[in-house]
């Protein structure tokens, strides 16, 4: 199994521009999120999903937009990037915590590093 | 609104020494996360803890939650070079939605 796979690796824009981020997953988790990662912090998760068709906001949804019509799939959207929207963007997935139990860790991919000049 | 708070923010340790990594949360929360990431790499997930009391050990890691005092440690022993890295804690908040809110992380670095 891929696991988490995220697209691209690295990306360089310029102000106004925009993109989309894209994440799969292939382990049939029906719960998906976005979170960015600033330099020596953690993580704010930005937007998230718990199935097609859903999602909401996180702690950081200004500026980005997203969209889950599969399971698979909840690629995240920029719109007229500035660059304070320069960090790493990673996806994570989690089976809901009813199906088993609470213990249901985040499965993260490998990120994608944004720079937004 | 969920806080999440570890200290220290930056560890240095010699090999073969013992340390505690502190994770403090503003807010009743019903499960709480340990993640390690390596530099330029993803996060791994190391323990989930649900309940008052719980104690969860993986090597030279150990991690235990107190869910009064609203406070997790993650305890070292016998540090080596390879637990270099950076660890976070991560708290679950909105119950079913499973959304986790992050600390700033502590960096370790284990000196040989």
């Amino acid at each position: 199994n891929a696991g988490v796979t995220q697209t691209p690796k690295f990306r360089i824009l310029k102000i106004g521009q925009s993109m989309t981020l894209q994440c799969t997953q292939d382990m049939n988790h029906n719960y998906m999120y976005w979170y960015r990662q600033d330099p020596g912090m953690g993580l704010k998760l930005i937007y998230y999903s718990v199935g097609a068709g859903i999602t909401d906001k996180g702690e950081v949804p200004n500026g980005y937009n997203v969209s889950r019509s599969t399971t698979e799939d909840f690629p995240l959207r920029l719109e007229l990037a500035a660059p304070s929207q320069t960090s790493v963007y990673f996806c994570a997935s989690s089976y809901s915590p009813g199906r088993q139990g609470y213990n249901s860790p985040l499965h993260f991919g490998n990120g994608t590093r944004l720079t937004v000049t | 609104e969920l806080k999440v708070e570890q200290n220290p923010l930056f560890l240095s340790m010699q090999e073969g020494k013992n340390y505690t990594i502190y994770c403090n949360y503003s807010t009743t929360s019903d499960r709480l996360y340990w993640y390690r990431q390596d530099p330029g790499k993803s996060l791994e997930s190391l323990f989930v803890l649900l309940s008052n009391g719980a104690v969860k050990q993986e090597g030279r890691l150990m991690a235990s939650l107190d869910t009064k005092a609203r406070l997790s440690t993650l305890h070292i022993t016998a540090a080596v070079h390879d637990l270099s890295a950076t660890y976070f804690c991560a708290v679950g908040s909105g119950g079913a939605t499973n959304k986790l809110i992050f600390g700033t992380g502590t960096l370790l670095a284990v000196q040989p």
